[in-house]
């Protein structure tokens, strides 16, 4: 079974500055979607960015970028110039590229904190 | 921007007793989800639906829960008789269809049963 591991519960990060959250992944897939989400407070879950894991280049979404590392099965977000608007949960999560084998299957989240 | 909407943002309700949640997806999305979140745990993928069926299922999701797709534009989970351990966020996700990998999420629906 695929399981996703994120290992900061509580991330904080200066305004301005640059933040890097971490997530790790188990599979024996060899095709796959990551992908990570936020979660504003009381507010629904948005896809931020994906990455398709036959694909060597790192995705990137403006200030989202991501650090994907198939053979360890890595898949950091990295924020720049964090806004006060980034402040949220963010979610790692998995999908099988497989039809009929849709399931997003999560980690616990990252809370993040912006200063100002 | 459509969004995926679900109603009612909180139910309580007495253990045993039959709830329904309500989901509206964005509306030419062809793919429905159940996720739910027990606080302080996993969001955990519940069902997914296509083409008026359950394509997928997890081993959560047994006989007291069912899904339904009344009309042209909800979708419903029902839980016939709950527990105290269902208590958790449900939320409702949708996505447009092959080619796709976005599933949009609502806002959830706080479930407490008591």
């Amino acid at each position: 079974a695929q399981t996703v591991t994120q290992s900061q519960p509580e991330m904080s990060v200066q305004e301005a500055e640059t933040v890097t959250l971490s997530c790790t992944y188990d599979t024996s897939e060899s095709d796959y979607y990551l992908f990570w989400y936020k979660q504003p407070p009381s507010r629904q879950m948005i896809l931020v960015i994906r990455q398709e894991a036959y694909k060597q280049q790192n995705a990137t979404e403006n200030r989202f970028s991501v650090n994907f590392q198939k053979a360890a099965k890595s898949f950091s977000l990295k924020i720049s110039d964090s806004q006060l608007g980034d402040a949220a949960m963010y979610f790692c999560a998995y999908r099988p590229t497989n039809f009929g084998n849709e399931k997003l299957t999560f980690g616990t989240g990252t809370r993040l904190t912006i200063i100002p | 921007e459509p969004e995926v909407t679900q109603t009612p943002s909180h139910q309580v309700t007495q253990m045993g007793q039959e709830v329904i949640l309500r989901c509206v997806p964005i509306s030419n999305h062809l793919y429905f989800y159940w996720y739910r979140q027990i606080l302080g745990q996993k969001v955990e993928f519940l069902v997914s639906f296509y083409n008026n069926e359950i394509s997928e299922k997890s081993e959560i999701f047994d006989d007291q829960f069912s899904v339904e797709r009344p009309d042209g534009s909800n979708f419903t989970l029902k839980i016939r008789s709950t527990k105290l351990e269902d208590s958790a966020m449900y939320f409702c996700a949708s996505r447009l269809g092959k080619g796709s990998y976005e599933q949009y999420f609502g806002p959830g629906t706080r479930l407490t049963v008591t």
